[in-house]
Protein backbone atom coordinates (compact mmCIF):
# COMPACT_ATOMS: atom_id res chain seq x y z
CA UNK A 1 0.00 0.00 0.00
CA UNK A 2 0.91 3.22 -0.86
CA UNK A 3 2.15 5.18 2.05
CA UNK A 4 0.62 8.46 2.46
CA UNK A 5 -0.23 10.62 5.87
CA UNK A 6 -2.08 14.00 6.12
CA UNK A 7 -1.60 16.20 9.41
CA UNK A 8 -3.22 17.11 11.56
CA UNK A 9 -6.84 14.93 11.39
CA UNK A 10 -8.90 17.81 12.89
CA UNK A 11 -8.76 21.00 13.15
CA UNK A 12 -11.08 23.89 14.52
CA UNK A 13 -9.83 27.71 13.65
CA UNK A 14 -10.83 31.22 13.64
CA UNK A 15 -11.46 33.47 10.62
CA UNK A 16 -8.47 35.05 9.76
CA UNK A 17 -5.80 32.99 11.24
CA UNK A 18 -3.63 30.98 8.84
CA UNK A 19 -3.98 27.49 8.67
CA UNK A 20 -1.87 25.26 7.23
CA UNK A 21 -2.19 21.36 6.05
CA UNK A 22 0.45 18.84 5.62
CA UNK A 23 0.77 15.71 3.06
CA UNK A 24 3.36 13.15 3.40
CA UNK A 25 3.88 10.63 1.30
CA UNK A 26 6.71 7.75 2.12
CA UNK A 27 7.02 6.16 -1.69
CA UNK A 28 8.42 8.95 -3.89
CA UNK A 29 5.59 9.68 -6.35
CA UNK A 30 5.80 12.30 -8.64
CA UNK A 31 2.09 13.28 -8.66
CA UNK A 32 0.19 14.93 -5.64
CA UNK A 33 -2.93 16.69 -5.23
CA UNK A 34 -5.07 18.39 -2.82
CA UNK A 35 -9.63 18.36 -2.84
CA UNK A 36 -11.91 19.21 -1.25
CA UNK A 37 -15.23 17.20 -0.01
CA UNK A 38 -18.11 18.85 0.68
CA UNK A 39 -22.19 17.52 0.62
CA UNK A 40 -23.11 20.23 -1.98
CA UNK A 41 -20.34 19.71 -4.07
CA UNK A 42 -18.65 16.47 -4.07
CA UNK A 43 -15.12 15.87 -4.12
CA UNK A 44 -12.93 19.15 -6.33
CA UNK A 45 -9.57 19.47 -6.99
CA UNK A 46 -7.61 22.65 -5.23
CA UNK A 47 -3.86 22.23 -6.40
CA UNK A 48 -2.01 19.67 -7.74
CA UNK A 49 1.92 19.23 -8.28
CA UNK A 50 3.94 17.78 -11.11
CA UNK A 51 7.46 17.51 -9.35
CA UNK A 52 9.28 19.44 -6.48
CA UNK A 53 8.31 22.73 -7.14
CA UNK A 54 6.04 22.55 -9.63
CA UNK A 55 2.33 23.28 -8.84
CA UNK A 56 -0.72 24.27 -10.63
CA UNK A 57 -4.14 25.28 -9.78
CA UNK A 58 -7.71 23.28 -9.69
CA UNK A 59 -11.41 23.74 -9.87
CA UNK A 60 -11.23 26.02 -6.80
CA UNK A 61 -7.74 27.32 -5.89
CA UNK A 62 -9.03 30.73 -4.60
CA UNK A 63 -8.24 31.44 -1.21
CA UNK A 64 -5.60 28.55 -1.27
CA UNK A 65 -1.56 27.76 -1.97
CA UNK A 66 0.83 25.22 -1.87
CA UNK A 67 4.16 24.49 -1.78
CA UNK A 68 6.15 21.22 -2.66
CA UNK A 69 9.82 21.79 -1.59
CA UNK A 70 10.92 18.08 -1.40
CA UNK A 71 8.90 15.00 -3.40
CA UNK A 72 7.52 13.82 0.10
CA UNK A 73 5.38 16.60 1.44
CA UNK A 74 2.91 19.03 -0.17
CA UNK A 75 1.64 21.58 1.64
CA UNK A 76 -1.51 23.26 1.59
CA UNK A 77 -1.89 26.73 3.23
CA UNK A 78 -4.93 28.74 3.80
CA UNK A 79 -3.36 32.77 4.23
CA UNK A 80 -6.45 33.51 5.83
CA UNK A 81 -9.03 31.23 6.72
CA UNK A 82 -12.82 31.88 5.86
CA UNK A 83 -15.91 29.98 7.53
CA UNK A 84 -16.69 28.60 3.83
CA UNK A 85 -13.30 26.99 4.00
CA UNK A 86 -14.56 24.58 6.60
CA UNK A 87 -14.45 21.09 4.65
CA UNK A 88 -12.93 17.87 4.92
CA UNK A 89 -9.78 18.16 2.83
CA UNK A 90 -8.23 14.97 1.05
CA UNK A 91 -4.47 14.85 -0.23
CA UNK A 92 -4.00 12.60 -3.23
CA UNK A 93 -0.60 10.80 -5.11
CA UNK A 94 -0.75 9.48 -8.54
CA UNK A 95 0.21 5.75 -7.97
CA UNK A 96 2.29 5.13 -11.21
CA UNK A 97 2.59 8.35 -13.04
CA UNK A 98 -0.04 10.73 -14.88
CA UNK A 99 -2.66 8.72 -16.38
CA UNK A 100 -3.06 6.35 -13.41
CA UNK A 101 -5.25 5.82 -9.76
CA UNK A 102 -5.26 7.88 -7.49
CA UNK A 103 -4.64 6.81 -3.92
CA UNK A 104 -6.10 9.13 -1.01
CA UNK A 105 -4.93 9.87 2.70
CA UNK A 106 -7.41 9.66 5.57
CA UNK A 107 -8.43 13.33 4.97
CA UNK A 108 -8.12 16.81 7.64
CA UNK A 109 -11.47 17.85 9.02
CA UNK A 110 -11.33 21.73 8.92
CA UNK A 111 -13.36 24.09 11.05
CA UNK A 112 -13.44 27.68 10.40
CA UNK A 113 -15.41 29.39 13.22
CA UNK B 1 -17.17 21.79 -19.40
CA UNK B 2 -17.49 17.72 -17.52
CA UNK B 3 -20.48 18.35 -15.96
CA UNK B 4 -20.80 14.45 -14.36
CA UNK B 5 -24.47 13.21 -13.48
CA UNK B 6 -25.03 10.12 -10.99
CA UNK B 7 -28.29 9.92 -8.88
CA UNK B 8 -28.21 11.04 -5.18
CA UNK B 9 -29.20 8.20 -3.62
CA UNK B 10 -30.07 4.47 -4.51
CA UNK B 11 -31.51 1.56 -2.43
CA UNK B 12 -30.82 -2.28 -2.84
CA UNK B 13 -31.36 -5.29 -1.62
CA UNK B 14 -28.96 -8.12 0.28
CA UNK B 15 -27.56 -9.81 -2.51
CA UNK B 16 -29.23 -8.63 -5.56
CA UNK B 17 -27.35 -6.44 -8.42
CA UNK B 18 -27.53 -2.90 -8.53
CA UNK B 19 -26.41 -0.19 -11.58
CA UNK B 20 -24.87 3.22 -10.72
CA UNK B 21 -25.51 5.10 -13.83
CA UNK B 22 -23.08 8.24 -14.82
CA UNK B 23 -23.38 10.72 -17.97
CA UNK B 24 -21.09 12.97 -18.45
CA UNK B 25 -20.60 16.00 -21.23
CA UNK B 26 -16.87 16.88 -21.90
CA UNK B 27 -14.82 17.52 -25.22
CA UNK B 28 -12.31 15.06 -23.91
CA UNK B 29 -10.94 12.98 -21.29
CA UNK B 30 -8.37 10.54 -20.75
CA UNK B 31 -10.31 7.66 -18.65
CA UNK B 32 -13.21 7.20 -16.28
CA UNK B 33 -12.72 6.23 -13.10
CA UNK B 34 -14.87 4.72 -9.77
CA UNK B 35 -14.10 5.29 -6.22
CA UNK B 36 -15.68 3.50 -3.54
CA UNK B 37 -16.05 5.77 -0.27
CA UNK B 38 -17.43 4.77 3.05
CA UNK B 39 -18.61 7.27 5.20
CA UNK B 40 -16.25 9.07 7.50
CA UNK B 41 -13.25 7.40 5.27
CA UNK B 42 -11.39 8.33 1.90
CA UNK B 43 -12.46 7.39 -1.57
CA UNK B 44 -10.82 4.15 -3.01
CA UNK B 45 -9.95 3.02 -6.55
CA UNK B 46 -12.66 0.51 -8.27
CA UNK B 47 -12.10 0.39 -11.40
CA UNK B 48 -10.99 2.60 -14.84
CA UNK B 49 -12.48 2.29 -18.22
CA UNK B 50 -10.54 3.81 -21.23
CA UNK B 51 -11.89 2.00 -24.16
CA UNK B 52 -15.64 1.24 -24.76
CA UNK B 53 -16.98 -1.67 -23.10
CA UNK B 54 -16.77 -3.66 -19.65
CA UNK B 55 -14.61 -3.95 -17.03
CA UNK B 56 -14.99 -6.63 -14.69
CA UNK B 57 -13.47 -7.12 -11.09
CA UNK B 58 -14.87 -9.28 -8.98
CA UNK B 59 -18.03 -8.63 -8.15
CA UNK B 60 -17.66 -5.26 -9.80
CA UNK B 61 -17.39 -4.59 -13.31
CA UNK B 62 -17.75 -0.73 -14.78
CA UNK B 63 -19.13 -0.36 -18.79
CA UNK B 64 -18.35 2.99 -21.16
CA UNK B 65 -19.67 4.44 -24.02
CA UNK B 66 -17.70 7.05 -24.99
CA UNK B 67 -19.97 7.94 -28.31
CA UNK B 68 -23.13 7.71 -25.50
CA UNK B 69 -21.38 10.00 -22.74
CA UNK B 70 -22.12 7.23 -20.46
CA UNK B 71 -20.56 5.03 -17.67
CA UNK B 72 -22.32 2.40 -15.18
CA UNK B 73 -20.59 0.39 -12.59
CA UNK B 74 -22.44 -3.06 -11.54
CA UNK B 75 -22.65 -4.56 -8.35
CA UNK B 76 -23.92 -7.77 -7.93
CA UNK B 77 -24.22 -10.24 -4.88
CA UNK B 78 -24.27 -7.01 -2.73
CA UNK B 79 -23.45 -7.28 0.40
CA UNK B 80 -23.94 -5.01 3.86
CA UNK B 81 -20.37 -3.74 3.43
CA UNK B 82 -21.16 -2.23 -0.36
CA UNK B 83 -23.01 0.08 1.89
CA UNK B 84 -21.46 3.64 0.49
CA UNK B 85 -20.64 6.70 -1.97
CA UNK B 86 -19.63 5.87 -5.37
CA UNK B 87 -18.11 8.56 -7.42
CA UNK B 88 -17.56 8.69 -11.30
CA UNK B 89 -14.58 10.54 -11.72
CA UNK B 90 -12.78 11.54 -15.52
CA UNK B 91 -9.35 12.03 -16.26
CA UNK B 92 -7.98 15.00 -17.27
CA UNK B 93 -5.26 16.13 -19.21
CA UNK B 94 -1.46 14.48 -19.14
CA UNK B 95 -0.81 15.17 -15.56
CA UNK B 96 -3.97 12.94 -13.95
CA UNK B 97 -6.35 15.33 -12.87
CA UNK B 98 -9.56 13.73 -11.67
CA UNK B 99 -13.01 15.84 -12.45
CA UNK B 100 -15.43 14.24 -9.70
CA UNK B 101 -19.58 13.51 -10.01
CA UNK B 102 -20.86 14.14 -6.28
CA UNK B 103 -21.21 10.65 -6.06
CA UNK B 104 -24.59 8.22 -5.42
CA UNK B 105 -24.92 6.81 -1.98
CA UNK B 106 -25.98 3.31 -2.02
CA UNK B 107 -27.90 1.89 0.86
CA UNK B 108 -27.85 -1.70 1.19
CA UNK B 109 -30.77 -3.59 3.36
CA UNK B 110 -31.63 -6.91 4.38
Amino acid sequence: DAGITQSPRHKVTETGTPVTLRCHQTENHRYMYWYRQDPEHGLRLIHYSYGVKDTDKGEVSDGYSVSRSKTEDFLLTLESATSSQTSVYFCAIGLAGAMNEQFFGPGTRLTVL
Amino acid sequence: GQNIDQPTEMTATEGAIVQINCTYQTSGFNGLFWYQQHAGEAPTFLSYNVLDGLEEKGRFSSFLSRSKGYSYLLLKELQMKDSASYLCALGSGNTGKLIFGQGTTLQVKP
